[in-house]
């Protein structure tokens, strides 16, 4: 396989349930990403790893734990989520971090979520 | 605050012509990035801009003016499967990207 592959496609979970998202890259790349994307709104940055080391937290709730065990492969472990928290949920590469300018990120197809 | 301004949606003609505008605001500027979103899908890039001037690749071009704070995406020779989602996004002084809500392109025939 090539590329960022996420799972599962889609997750349907209750307010006490725990559950994880999966996230491969097959590019050689040192930078890992998860985002929120929520209707008609801006992608929001949750996580970074560099190296297999977090770089950035954004102030995300404690609900989402992100494990990165290696460089290629991310994980969003979700636990006592809220309704709100409903959203698509993509992981990114990138070659590094900051730096360079043209330091294109390549998706996954996401992992739509639906907390009841 | 920074910010990225994009329509939410648009609507062009199979075969015509259609300008994407984003406008900016941010805390410096280090380039600026397109990318299109089919639904269901993921983003993928299409351009980054960093010098004035436009960028032609294709069917598709991208144009930055920094003084003005703006960028567009010119689609040409539209066709149905360019119907998508087209997300700006600014990198800022401190590397950081800065992301507009996305436009939604309706293509109809």
């Amino acid at each position: 396989e090539t590329g960022v592959t996420q799972t599962p496609r889609h997750l349907v979970m209750g307010m006490t349930n725990k559950k994880s998202l999966k996230c491969e890259q097959h590019l050689g790349h040192n930078a890992m990403y998860w985002y929120k994307q929520s209707a008609k709104k801006p992608l929001e940055l949750m996580f970074v790893y560099s190296l297999e080391e977090r770089v950035e937290n954004n102030s995300v709730p404690s609900r989402f734990s992100p494990e990165c065990p290696n460089s290629s492969h991310l994980f969003l472990h979700l636990h006592t989520l809220q309704p709100e928290d409903s959203a698509l949920y993509l992981c990114a590469s990138s070659q590094e971090t900051g730096g360079s300018g043209a330091n294109v990120l390549t998706f996954g197809a996401g992992s739509r979520l639906t907390v009841l | 605050g920074q910010n990225i301004d994009q329509p939410t949606e648009m609507t062009a003609t199979e075969g015509a012509i259609v300008q994407i505008n984003c406008t900016y605001q941010t805390s410096g500027f280090n380039g600026l990035f397109w990318y299109q979103q089919h639904a269901g899908e993921a983003p993928t890039f299409l351009s980054y801009n960093v010098l004035d001037g436009l960028e032609e690749k294709g069917r598709f071009s991208s144009f930055l003016s920094r003084s003005k704070g703006y960028s567009y995406l010119l689609l040409k020779e539209l066709q149905m499967k360019d119907s998508a989602s087209y997300l700006c996004a600014v990198m800022d002084s401190n590397y950081q990207l800065i992301w507009g809500a996305g436009t939604k392109l309706i293509i109809k025939p």
